[in-house]
């Protein structure tokens, strides 16, 4: 079974401070790993992904994640945290049948101070 | 706009009516997914449809929760006898079949339930 764990409900953070989410995932199967980002009133959207190939990924509003298989995580990080950042963000991974359903992280809610 | 909409956005209900969702996806797309999310967690998966065929029903869709997607286009979600464990965000999803290989699903804003 593939499940993931996010360490941390909330996280506060300056602005112009970086940003570190946690996420480790369980899967028995080389997994497909993802960060969507929901935004307060709207729908959850893709923020990057990792399938195959390099580790390191960049998505949208410079956030990036790293998949460390050594280590079973993959971690959101933002080298500077804006104030437009504020939303919860969603760990998933995908389920490698032919449903490729999305199982989620409980979420971390993101608050970025003044 | 051209994303996925879901109607009502809120849905305040006493125990036992009955309710029902409903999304429209992006037009092309030929996946449609359901999930269910309650305060404090991520969303949990309820359902797919592939086209108009139902492919899967997680075991959080009990008997009283029935879905369509008639002619592969727009889905209902309908809820008999809701119960206020029912109370949730109802999110759709949609996608191409290779776009969700990959995980991108898009995402209405979805619909919430109270039920009193």
């Amino acid at each position: 079974a593939q499940s993931v764990t996010q360490l941390g409900s909330h996280v506060s953070v300056s602005e112009g401070a970086l940003v570190l989410l946690r996420c480790n995932y369980s899967s028995s199967v080389p997994p497909y790993l993802f960060w969507y980002v929901q935004y307060p009133n709207q729908g959850l959207q893709l923020l990057l992904k990792y399938t195959t190939g390099a580790t390191l990924v960049k998505g949208i509003n410079g956030f990036e994640a790293e998949f460390k298989k050594s280590e079973t995580s993959f971690h959101l990080t933002k080298p500077s945290a804006h104030m437009s950042d504020a939303a919860e963000y969603f760990c998933a991974v995908s389920r490698m049948d032919s449903s490729y359903k999305l199982i989620f992280g409980s979420g971390t809610r993101l608050l970025v101070r003044p | 706009d051209t994303g996925v909409s879901q109607n009502p956005r809120h849905k305040i209900t006493k125990r036992g009516q009955n309710v029902t969702f409903r999304c429209d996806p992006i037009s092309e797309h030929n996946r449609l997914y359901w999930y269910r999310q309650t305060l404090g967690q991520g969303p949990e998966f309820l359902t797919y449809f592939q086209n108009e065929a139902q492919l899967e029903k997680s075991r959080l869709l009990s008997d009283r929760f029935s879905a369509e997607r008639p002619k592969g286009s727009f889905s209902t979600l309908e809820i008999q006898r809701t119960e206020q464990g029912d109370s949730a965000m109802y999110l759709c999803a949609s996608s191409l079949r290779g776009q969700a290989y990959t995980g991108e699903l898009f995402f209405g804003e979805g619909s919430r339930l109270t039920v009193l």
